[in-house]
């Protein structure tokens, strides 16, 4: 059973396109993280969330967490080829992750 | 800098054999985690150790065991070898300073691309 359910799995765009992705659960998180993972690489954390309505920018980066604390967003501005890689959201502590969103920026 | 460790980035073994994946964490973590990630399923935990000899079951731990005897090491055991178990293994480690605040950063190492033939 999948905790957390992201969307969409896999998205193409061009270079300076914007795209949402998206992390939901039934479930209530005290925090919810963001880990972006290159080919052949671990996970590397983006983002901790931690309060209800939260917003977070990192860059081009822009992180939500839901009012409810039972969802998130990753919104990306600008897209460029080096954002491309599976983003994936985690239930903080013991670490349960979504199944991921693949992201490909072509030039 | 900070280091996940895993011992080999690519093994091949065969079926019905033990099979041995260790993970050394130089940051003086509580927890470690051991994952595998297979296409579109994303990371799927199958345990964690928050302590020296202390594990639980994740999602996935059938076919599994794992062992903590020293806090920087913990390894992941597959009794029998069978094809379902190849995978990506990702190995992971944590703080437990903000264990009760759900926000400490896991790091990972680089994963261990097993294949079972």
């Amino acid at each position: 059973t999948q905790l957390l359910e992201q969307s969409p799995q896999f998205l193409s765009i061009q270079e300076g396109e914007n795209l949402t992705v998206y992390c939901n659960s039934s479930s209530v998180f005290s925090s919810l993280q963001w880990y972006r993972q290159e080919p052949g690489e671990g996970p590397v954390l983006l983002v901790t969330v931690v309060t209800g309505g939260e917003v977070k920018k990192l860059k081009r980066l822009t992180f939500q967490f839901g009012d409810a604390r039972k969802d998130s967003s990753l919104h990306i501005t600008a897209a460029q080829p080096g954002d491309t890689g599976l983003y994936l959201c985690a239930k903080g502590g013991k670490l349960i992750f979504g199944q991921g969103t693949e992201l490909s920026v072509k030039p | 800098d900070v280091k996940v460790t895993q011992s080999s980035r690519y093994l091949v073994k065969r079926t019905g054999e033990k099979v041995f994946l260790e993970c050394v964490q130089d940051m003086d973590h509580e927890n470690m985690f051991w994952y595998r990630q297979d296409p579109g399923l994303g990371l799927r935990l199958i345990y964690f150790s928050y302590d020296v000899k202390m594990k639980e079951k994740g999602d996935i731990p059938e076919g599994y065991s794992v062992s903590r005897e020293k806090k920087e090491r913990f390894s992941l055991i597959l009794e029998s070898a069978s094809t379902n178990q190849t995978s990506m293994y990702l190995c992971a480690s944590s703080s437990n300073m903000g264990w009760g605040a759900m926000n400490t950063e896991a790091f990972f190492g680089q994963g261990t691309r097993l294949t079972v033939v």
